[in-house]
């Protein structure tokens, strides 16, 4: 299995900071990466896909690149909807897996 | 917009058995696959299963493979989730999910484009 592993596991911050998550996996995937935002008590939701296509929807202070075994998350100018945490995952080969999340807080 | 609506969770001895459903609303169901994932109360993400959108093929992560089955129901835009022989490590909020490239065959390659709110399928004596 291919194992995802992100940098930091937590990470403080304050409304308008520009802050970077980077994720690792263990073999290279191409740019077969995803990463995905989740509230409490909230499902998942889909922010970047293919390492650094945004999706719908999303704002544009979001941003990702990377490719191979190395990727990084950016949020540029964070808001206050945008504490959370966040998930990398990767589509290139089954099992599909998830690294163990990044809590961004204040 | 789309709408995934799981059901069919809740309380269920060890050994015992427990079908998800999940009705898809606002696209097109048949050209796409589905997913199910899954979130152990306060730890990560974990991959379930894949069903392929035209219901040919199926993949499950290998610790589950052949306790869980996946399917569907084009003509009530409907997949369902079959677990079998359920453990207390198995509880968790299950999640269905669109997969995010038309007509995917695999389920590499692709992303959790939608998610259900999920259903909590807690194993326990």
């Amino acid at each position: 299995d291919i194992q995802m592993t992100q940098s930091p596991s937590s990470l403080s911050a304050s409304v308008g900071d520009r802050v970077t998550i980077s994720c690792r996996p263990s073999q290279s995937i191409s740019n077969y990466l995803n990463w995905y935002q989740q509230k409490p008590g909230k499902a998942p939701k889909i922010l970047i896909s293919s390492a650094s296509n945004l999706e719908s929807g999303v704002p544009s202070r979001f941003s990702g690149s990377g490719s191979g075994t190395e990727f990084t998350l950016t949020i540029s100018g964070l808001q206050p909807e945008d504490f959370a945490i966040y998930y990398c995952q990767q589509s290139y080969h089954t099992p599909l897996t998830f690294g163990q999340g990044t809590r961004l807080e204040i | 917009q789309v709408q995934l609506v799981e059901s069919g969770g809740g309380v269920v001895q060890p050994g015992g058995s427990l079908s998800l459903s999940c009705v898809a609303s606002g696209f097109n169901f048949i050209n796409y696959g589905m997913h199910w994932v899954r979130q152990s109360p306060g730890k990560g993400l974990e991959w379930v299963a894949f069903i392929r959108h035209d219901g040919g093929d199926d993949y499950y992560a290998d610790s589950l493979k052949g306790r869980f089955s996946i399917s569907r129901d084009d003509s009530k835009n409907t997949v369902y989730l079959q677990m079998n022989s359920l453990r207390a490590e198995d509880t968790a909020v299950y999640y269905c999910a669109k997969d995010g490239i038309w007509s995917g065959y695999y389920p590499t390659g692709g992303y959790f484009e939608h998610w259900g709110r999920g259903s909590l399928v807690t194993v326990s004596s």
